[in-house]
């Protein structure tokens, strides 16, 4: 199975920053990666496809990107509602596998 | 508008059985794929079961492969997962989501394997 390896487990930040979540891939996925934003008591939402597309609705301060086999999630300006639980998800092969998530939090 | 309405949450003992149905609506349900995740509490998402859009294919994580089986009715719009051999670590909250990439879900429901 392929393994995707999530950092940081925890991110404080503050209003206004920019953050990256990075995922590395255990085997090459192309671009199958999604990034989904979990917030408390919801379901997921996608948020980024093919590594680098932003979903429809999803804010421009969102971008996803790509180095080889690690790939990124950046948020730029931070803001309040941004708060949330972030996964990757690579959809290459099956079994389908999420990274562990990363809990993005007011500092 | 896309919309996954899951029904059939509870409370089961280990062993025992349990149904799941995920009802589409917003688009054309028979071309799509339909994968189940579930998340146990506090925890993270787990990727289960898809289900190719004609049933041709369906694939499994091996957590729950032997044990559940998915399905769907495209002349009912509507998505399975029947449950055997639950178990406690079975317990989580079940989402459906729409295509081989999942970019659409449902608002899940919770199931819970206790004596």
């Amino acid at each position: 199975d392929i393994q995707m390896t999530q950092s940081p487990s925890s991110l404080p930040a503050s209003l206004g920053d920019r953050v990256t979540i990075t995922c590395r891939a255990s085997q090459d996925i192309g671009n199958y990666l999604r990034w989904f934003q979990q917030k408390p008591g919801k379901s997921p939402r996608l948020m980024i496809y093919g590594a680098t597309n932003l979903a429809a609705g999803v804010p421009s301060r969102f971008s996803g990107s790509r180095s080889g086999s690690d790939y990124s999630l950046t948020i730029n300006s931070l803001e309040s509602e941004d708060m949330a639980i972030y996964y990757c998800l690579q959809h290459n092969e099956y079994p389908y596998t999420f990274g562990a998530g990363t809990k993005l939090e007011l500092k | 508008e896309v919309q996954l309405v899951e029904s059939g949450e509870g409370l089961v003992q280990p062993g025992s059985s349990m149904k799941l149905s995920c009802v589409a609506s917003g688009f054309t349900f028979s071309n799509y794929g339909m994968n189940w995740i579930r998340q146990a509490p506090k925890k993270g998402l787990e990727w289960i079961a898809l289900i190719y859009y004609d049933s041709s294919s369906k694939y499994y994580a091996d957590s729950v492969k032997g044990r559940f089986t998915i399905s769907r009715d495209n002349s009912k719009n509507t998505l399975y997962l029947e449950m055997n051999s639950l178990r406690s670590e079975d317990t989580a909250m079940y989402y459906c989501a729409k295509s081989a990439a999942l970019d659409y879900w449902g608002q899940g429901v919770m199931v819970t394997v206790s004596s």
